[in-house]
């Protein structure tokens, strides 16, 4: 049972450049997210789906993708990088339903921007 | 605009040293309020969800309670592998998102 699994789990980035951090979970959950982790700031919510085709903003949204074809996979696209999106980028799933919070996090995917 | 804010941010404790970790929040209808438990270089892992005020969860040393306004999160005779940031996070009505605090850094010395 493998959860939710994020890949890659460190990237370096120039600026400027484009690239895909990849989500894919295997427990049929409706919801997916992703959320950036700064210090002294939390967890903080970019994008979120609530199924196949829906997507919508977190809090932190700008410079960032999504798109949701599948159940399964949930990518974020990094449009053109910048030094301020140097983070620890965490992907996270749950089923979709009312009272439900339990959100299954992935290991993670470190991302430095130069 | 849903908030929560955690306190102390770093908490230092020999170990069987009981204390509570605070987690302040304002929120438009409550749906839920979680804890979760986060190792270095680890995904946060959920521990506990609390509805209602008056409502208590325990798990081994760990008990989390809740009021209209603030959770606490005890911690009763801690051993050194409680070490962990500890997360919370609330969820109001008519969204599906939970918004996180910044979280405490538990460190317990043997």
């Amino acid at each position: 049972n493998a959860g939710v699994t994020q890949t890659p789990k460190f990237q370096v980035l120039k600026t400027g450049q484009s690239m895909t951090l990849q989500c894919a979970q295997d427990m049929n959950h409706e919801y997916m997210s992703w959320y950036r982790q700064d210090p002294g700031m939390g967890l903080r919510l970019i994008h979120y789906s609530v199924g196949a085709g829906i997507t919508d903003q977190g809090e932190v949204p700008n410079g960032y993708n999504v798109s949701r074809s599948t159940t399964e996979d949930f990518p974020l696209r990094l449009l053109s990088a910048a030094p301020s999106q140097t983070s620890v980028y965490f992907c996270a799933s749950r089923p979709r339903g009312a009272g439900t919070g339990e959100l299954f996090f992935g290991e993670g995917s470190r991302l430095t921007v130069l | 605009e849903d908030q929560v804010t955690q306190s102390p941010e770093a908490l230092r404790l020999q170990e069987g040293e009981s204390s509570s970790l605070n987690c302040s929040y304002t929120v438009s209808g409550l749906r839920g309020l979680f804890w979760y438990r986060q190792d270095p270089g680890k995904g946060p892992e959920f521990l506990f969800t609390l509805y209602s005020a008056g409502e208590e969860k325990e798990k081994e040393r760990l008990k989390a309670t809740l009021t209209k306004k603030e959770s606490f999160l005890h911690i009763t005779a801690p051993k050194p592998e409680d070490s962990a940031t500890y997360l919370c996070a609330v969820r109001g009505y008519n969204t599906d998102k939970l918004i996180f605090g910044t979280g405490t850094r538990l460190q317990v010395f043997p």
